[in-house]
């Protein structure tokens, strides 16, 4: 079955490093990945998406890597700040399907 | 535009009572998604809808749910009888159905089973 796995539920880092999150997936061919962010008490918010023929993505501060053979993005947030602290989560998804899995999530934690 | 909105925002009930979760989507959206997060299970999708129509409501854990869209602008989620065991926070989102479309979240509604 497909499965979606981010490397740990938590991150903590010192501020002004840069944050590195993995998302993982198996039994999985998506077309493309979209990583989200998720305040406490809050729905999630869309951040980056990144295709299948793109290797890298950068907005801003944050940047995606997306690598088919390993079946892995990693999501990295440079000069992090407290600001970053939240839950991000990434979503593989194939090409013409809505529906939309999402990994479990990684807990970032930003440290002044 | 006002975004994804659900309603309640929290909801607290009796198991067995029936228990009806609210949602609007963005205007010109047309696909619609209902998800539940909980500590355990992370993010799980329960159903979704294009064009008003349910596409795949493969995540409904079992018959006690339901879910409707009676017309572009309005869903509901229901759970009848409730169990303590469906607690949980309920997400609503929509998109523009495009392939790639980004997904837009409500709020959440957080519902307690006691």
């Amino acid at each position: 079955s497909q499965k979606i796995e981010q490397n740990s539920e938590a991150l903590n880092i010192q501020e002004g490093k840069t944050a590195t999150l993995t998302c993982n997936y198996t039994n999985y061919s998506p077309a493309y990945l979209q990583w989200y962010r998720q305040d406490p008490g809050r729905g999630p918010v869309f951040l980056l998406l990144i295709r299948e023929n793109e290797k890298e993505k950068r907005k801003e501060r944050l940047k995606v890597t997306f690598d088919t053979t390993l079946k892995q993005s990693l999501f990295h947030i440079t000069a992090s700040q407290p600001a970053d602290s939240a839950t991000y989560l990434c979503a593989p998804a194939q090409t013409g399907a809505n529906n939309l899995f999402f990994g479990t999530g990684t807990r970032l934690t930003v440290i002044p | 535009d006002a975004g994804v909105i659900q309603s309640p925002r929290h909801e607290v009930t009796e198991m067995g009572q029936e228990v009806t979760l609210r949602c609007k989507p963005i205007s010109g959206h047309n696909s619609l998604f209902w998800y539940r997060q909980t500590m355990m299970r992370g993010l799980e999708l329960l159903i979704y809808f294009n064009n008003n129509v349910p596409i795949d409501d493969s995540g409904m854990p079992e018959d006690r749910f339901s879910a409707k869209m009676p017309n572009a602008s309005f869903s509901t989620l229901k759970i009848q009888p409730s169990e303590p065991r469906d607690s949980a926070v309920y997400f609503c989102a929509s998109s523009s159905g495009l392939s790639t479309g980004e997904l837009f979240f409500g709020e959440g509604s957080r519902l307690t089973v006691l």
